[in-house]
């Protein structure tokens, strides 16, 4: 089953704009992931965030984590057509090292 | 090599025959995942592979699903007498460290 939930299911932007996707859990972590997806293939490891940080960068990339609500957030700042790709959040649990996924997010981003 | 490796990259086969799908993981990495997703879905766990340690198998999805792993090298995800609704992308990761995965670019399986 899914414990993370994308929101939204579906984002459409201009290139330059930012962009921002948020992820809600169930139960608690150890830490959380973004991961992001082209055409429907392999994921790519986008950026990890641990249960005690609140807040994180990599390069165009912020992610925080409010454990409190158990969510997250990724913003994409200053997109690009490149850019365009499906979003996912999975989160770290104590389940013997297992990354839980949500359905993601489509982002397009417009040139 | 320098990523994960899948094989096929797509197989369509006919409802009821077997397949089997190949996973080569990166040099080194203990342990491996396979997960399905359907189209425009997330990912869902099928097995976990963790070095010489029995497979948690608790995502597969019912006894026409099975997976091999040898050692810390190949394994192979084998779906018997598929049918329509096994069609889906199959995705395999392998792990190094804080539970970062990677991913292969996985098999586009089509049952017809």
């Amino acid at each position: 089953s899914q414990q993370g939930e994308e929101d939204p299911q579906a984002l459409s932007i201009q290139e330059g704009e930012n962009a921002t996707m948020n992820c809600s859990y169930k139960t608690s972590i150890n830490n959380l992931q973004w991961y992001r997806q082209n055409s429907g293939r392999g994921l790519v490891h986008l950026i990890l965030i641990r249960s005690n940080e609140r807040e994180k960068h990599s390069g165009r990339l912020r992610v925080t984590l409010d454990t409190s609500k158990k969510s997250s957030s990724l913003l994409i700042t200053a997109s690009r057509a490149a850019d365009t790709a499906s979003y996912f959040c999975a989160t770290d649990g104590n389940a013997g090292n297992m990354l839980t996924f949500g359905g993601g997010t489509r982002l397009m981003v417009k040139p | 090599g320098a990523g994960v490796s899948q094989s096929p990259s797509n197989k369509v086969t006919e409802k009821g025959k077997d397949v089997e799908l190949r996973c080569d993981p990166i040099s080194g990495h203990t342990a491996l995942y396979w997960y399905r997703q359907r189209l425009g879905q997330g990912l869902e766990f099928l097995i976990y592979f963790q070095g010489n340690s029995a497979p948690d198998k608790s995502g597969l999805p019912s006894d026409r699903f099975s997976a091999e792993r040898t050692g810390e090298s190949v394994s192979t995800l084998t779906i018997q007498r598929t049918q329509q609704e096994d069609s889906a992308v199959y995705l395999c990761a392998s792990r190094r460290v804080e539970n970062i995965q990677y991913f292969g670019a996985g098999t586009r399986l089509s049952v017809l």
